[in-house]
């Protein structure tokens, strides 16, 4: 049962430079979230974004949620070869304490 | 330290064994989860349980059983009936409160193949 959708699907950016990924989903949320994975490790908890905010920050990470559009982005600024890594929009629709993940972005930052 | 950790990090099955993957947690989370991740792809419930001695199946759960004796622990075994096991698999698990205002933690993984 795929909910969210990123986009793109992968992105090679130069290190400086800003990171932009998209999240759509399908049905009403509770909240979403955004999780970053290194290459072989586990998912570890970057933001999350309640239906009811529209912009949520944390460091470099900008967070926005469009409910009209059932759309997210996550910016990463100032980006560092250390973010290299495939990202993930989660989508909690409030049933049973669950969350769906997307496909993710893989994001390669350049030297 | 608090954390999830799995074992083994990789294992290796023959077709027809049934193995068993270790999580455990000690964040005394309430819920915890089995996911499958296969290359390129997003994550995949398997089965996850909100309290001991409950579970439920997600959306893959065929050729896969759990159990939840204890709160800290969530083993996962993958049945001669999976007939695609070979995947990285992850657990996670989350305070109490629902996933409306709560994070999950996930542990390294486990790399399953199949010879």
């Amino acid at each position: 049962s795929q909910q969210g959708e990123e986009d793109p699907q992968a992105l090679s950016i130069q290190e400086g430079e800003n990171a932009t990924m998209n999240c759509s989903y399908k049905t009403s949320i509770n909240n979403l979230q955004w999780y970053r994975q290194n290459s072989g490790r586990g998912l570890v908890h970057l933001i999350l974004i309640r239906s009811n905010e529209r912009e949520k920050h944390s460091g470099r990470l900008r967070v926005t949620l469009d409910t009209s559009k059932k759309s997210s982005s996550l910016l990463i600024t100032a980006s560092r070869a250390a973010d290299t890594a495939s990202y993930f929009c989660a989508t909690d629709l409030n049933r049973d304490d669950k969350i769906i993940f997307g496909k993710g972005t893989r994001l390669h930052i350049l030297p | 330290d608090g954390g999830i950790t799995q074992s083994p990090k990789y294992l290796f099955r023959k077709e027809g064994q049934n193995v068993t993957l270790s999580c455990e947690q000690n964040l005394n989370h309430d819920a915890m989860y089995w996911y499958r991740q296969d290359p390129g792809q997003g994550l995949r419930l398997i089965y996850y349980s909100q309290i001991v001695n409950d579970f439920q199946k997600g959306d893959i759960a065929e050729g896969y059983s759990v159990s939840r004796e204890k709160k800290e622990s969530f083993p996962l075994t993958v049945t001669s009936a999976q007939k695609n096991p070979t995947a990285f698999y992850l657990c996670a698990s989350m305070t109490s409160g629902g996933s409306s205002y709560n994070e999950q933690f996930f542990g390294p993984g486990t790399r399953l193949t199949v010879l």
